[in-house]
């Protein structure tokens, strides 16, 4: 089935880094997102990681991919309060000829000074 | 370069009334999609449209709620006589259309629609 898990919420702290910890479930997934959510707005696509590739690096941001074990993480290097928002893991599922995305429920994200 | 935009903002509609949600994807893409996104959880996927054609409405109700993607103009979603349980955002996202599945969804802003 096609299912996307993440825990509810994580508080670190200002300067720390996030690990943000995803799991999902259908192996035929192609690429596999980060999403950033703040109140009141829209999605803003952080990063994205092809279903071959294992690690993505892009400024703060770095992605791993456990293929085997269907585990997707974000780490956030220094931790600011701007970084205080909802995240978003999902994995896209392609069918014969459509493309869906499928969200987790989303890591709530707060920051301590 | 704009990205996906969707309008309104906001709607406000009474019990009954029709509700219309409007897109208009990213220049140079072809496929939309929209989600629905209840109070404090992710987004479910509703439908993939490509142009004039829905490809997948696997997440759609099956009364009340419907969308297309004509020729020219916006997506459009529409739920007919909605009840107080289809107060939620309504996002839109728009991809382009190029050779490989799966290609990364741009969102728009969304519609937050409230029933009284």
């Amino acid at each position: 089935g096609e299912d996307v898990e993440q825990s509810l919420f994580l508080s670190v702290r200002e300067g720390d880094s996030s690990v943000i910890n995803c799991t999902y479930t259908d192996s035929s997934s192609t690429y596999l997102y980060w999403y950033k959510q703040e109140p009141g707005a829209g999605l803003q696509l952080l990063t994205y990681i092809f279903s071959n590739m294992d690690m993505k690096q892009d400024q703060r941001l770095t992605v791993l991919l456990n293929k085997k074990d269907k585990h997707l993480s974000l780490r956030i290097a220094d931790t600011q309060t701007g970084d205080s928002a909802i995240y978003f893991c999902a994995e896209s599922i392609v069918g014969s000829s459509a493309s869906k995305i499928i969200f987790g429920s989303g890591t709530r994200l707060s920051i301590r000074p | 370069n704009a990205g996906v935009m969707q309008n309104p903002r906001h709607l406000v509609r009474r019990r009954g009334q029709e509700a219309r949600l409007r897109c208009s994807p990213m220049k140079g893409h072809s496929h939309v999609y929209w989600y629905r996104q209840l109070p404090e959880e992710g987004l479910k996927f509703m439908v993939y449209l490509q142009k004039e054609n829905i490809i997948d409405e696997s997440g759609m109700p099956k009364e009340r709620f419907s969308a297309e993607f004509p020729k020219e103009g916006p997506s459009i979603l529409r739920i007919q006589q909605v009840v107080r349980g289809d107060s939620a955002a309504y996002f839109c996202a728009s991809s382009p259309e190029v050779e490989g599945l799966g290609q990364p969804q741009h969102f728009g802003d969304g519609t937050r629609l409230s029933i009284l």
